[in-house]
């Protein structure tokens, strides 16, 4: 099992609340991903991190902003949640070789 | 367009029947295949990588195939087992930028019946 970890695993809020879907890992990996994925469907990329103070916004238009203070840690930012945003977020980060490490996942549902 | 489709989109077996799920890519340059099992409500883990020198890779009762001429590569599952009950994603990877971009298919939803 890949040492990644994410907070909250589920999470039920109210439109416009301020939401922070934490993700961290023990293995050094510089490269870190955020996913979004829908049921039934594939895995989307909406951020991206290269390592400490680099971000870059990923393929699929999202809300969301992240930050990379630590190379453990890539929280995810929702400033107004909205019902649009309810869905599974997804933590990756991948080692030298490219091989992904994910993430248990977050469910947001967003009422 | 790069893409990733996989077939079917479900398959129902029982336990201890094989069965296998196929994965067609249009993604190029290609870099490597994967495949992934899902679990409700899980992140996606690796059960193998595949490169283009690679026919075939076996991970236990998973053996994946892979045709780079042809685009495709398919999943062989031996002996179903209860716990194989999940979805199996094929995830191809490209060679054209840095991040090492990857596609993701949309999965193949497999439940194994007792």
């Amino acid at each position: 099992e890949a040492d990644i970890y994410q907070t909250p695993r589920y999470l039920v809020i109210g439109t416009g609340k301020k939401i922070t879907l934490e993700c961290s890992q023990t293995m050094g990996h510089d490269k870190m991903y955020w996913y979004q994925q829908d049921p039934g469907m594939e895995l989307h990329l909406i951020h991206y991190s290269y390592g400490v103070n680099s971000t870059e916004k990923g393929d699929l238009s999202s809300e969301s902003t992240v930050s990379r203070i630590r190379t453990e840690h890539f929280p995810l930012t929702l400033e107004s949640a909205r019902p649009s945003h309810t869905s599974q977020y997804l933590c990756a980060s991948s080692d030298p070789v490219a091989e992904q490490y994910f993430g248990p996942g977050t469910r947001l549902t967003v009422t | 367009k790069n893409q990733v489709e996989q077939s079917p989109q479900s398959l129902i077996i029982l336990e201890g029947k094989n069965c296998t799920l196929q994965c067609n890519y249009t993604v190029s340059p290609f870099s490597n295949l994967r495949w992934y099992k899902q679990d409700t409500g899980r992140g996606p883990v690796s059960l193998t990588i595949m490169t283009f020198s690679e026919n075939t890779k076996s991970n236990g009762r998973y053996t994946a195939t892979l045709d780079a001429d042809t685009k495709q590569s398919s999943l062989h599952i031996t002996a179903s087992q209860l716990s194989d009950s999940a979805s199996y994603i094929c995830v191809v990877s490209d060679r054209g930028s840095t991040l090492g971009r990857l596609y993701f298919g949309r999965g193949t939803q497999l439940t194994v019946w007792p």
